[in-house]
């Protein structure tokens, strides 16, 4: 089977660093991506990850270690805005070319 | 360029009657995604497009859902008859496969369905 693991929920206060990792079991694997979504709003893309190692764009990094089956989302310098639900989903190229879900990190950034 | 459309993007129905979601891509995105979002939960994937042809509805429930994508651009997904546990947001996607280190799928803002 396929599973996704992330913490449910993270607060944090604006300015501090905040890393949201994602474990997941999965075949046919090509990489991890993170999306982020704020309330009623649609996903959006942040990151993709086909090697391993660090992708940093702006103030979010995202890292995949494909020997641990493990990545992580660092957002740093947190501002209100970054209050969101974050999912990591893995990418199934391919025929197949499709992402699997996990079930999200709720962000809470407080002042 | 142009995003993801949806319509529309509310709609409140009693159980057991029909409704209908309609979703144009990204001009160019040869492949098109349903997605099915509980509250509180991740999307999950209903069916995948690849132009017009099906390539993935293992977890379409087929006995009330089905879609169609004619001539390879724009989708409708549609429910009848719907049922309490239908209440969610139907996200349709869209994507351009460009390389193995790039990929990414963009979505548009969805359909808020309510059943009562």
């Amino acid at each position: 089977g396929q599973s996704l693991e992330q913490p449910s929920e993270v607060t944090a206060v604006e300015g501090a660093i905040v890393q949201i990792n994602c474990t997941y079991q999965t075949s046919g694997f090509y990489g991890l991506s993170w999306y982020q979504q704020h309330d009623g709003g649609a996903p959006t893309f942040l990151s993709y990850n086909g090697l391993d190692g660090l992708e940093e764009t702006g103030r979010f990094s995202s890292f995949l270690s494909r020997s641990d089956s493990y990545g992580y989302l660092l957002l740093q310098e947190l501002q209100m805005k970054d209050s969101a639900s974050y999912f990591c989903a893995v990418y199934h190229g391919g025929a197949t070319n499709k992402l699997i879900f996990g079930t999200g990190t709720l962000l809470a950034v407080q002042p | 360029e142009a995003g993801v459309a949806q319509s529309p993007r509310y709609k409140i129905i009693e159980k057991r009657q029909s409704v209908a979601f309609w979703c144009n891509p990204i001009s160019g995105h040869a492949t098109l995604y349903w997605y099915q979002q509980i509250l509180g939960q991740g999307p999950k994937l209903l069916i995948q497009f690849q132009n017009n042809g099906v390539v993935d509805d293992s977890q379409l429930p087929k006995d009330r859902f089905s879609a169609e994508r004619l001539k390879g651009v724009d989708s409708t997904l549609k429910i009848q008859p719907a049922k309490l546990e239908d209440s969610a947001v139907y996200l349709c996607a869209s994507s351009l496969v460009l390389d193995l280190l790039r990929y990414e799928q963009y979505f548009g803002p969805g359909t808020r369905l309510t059943v009562t």
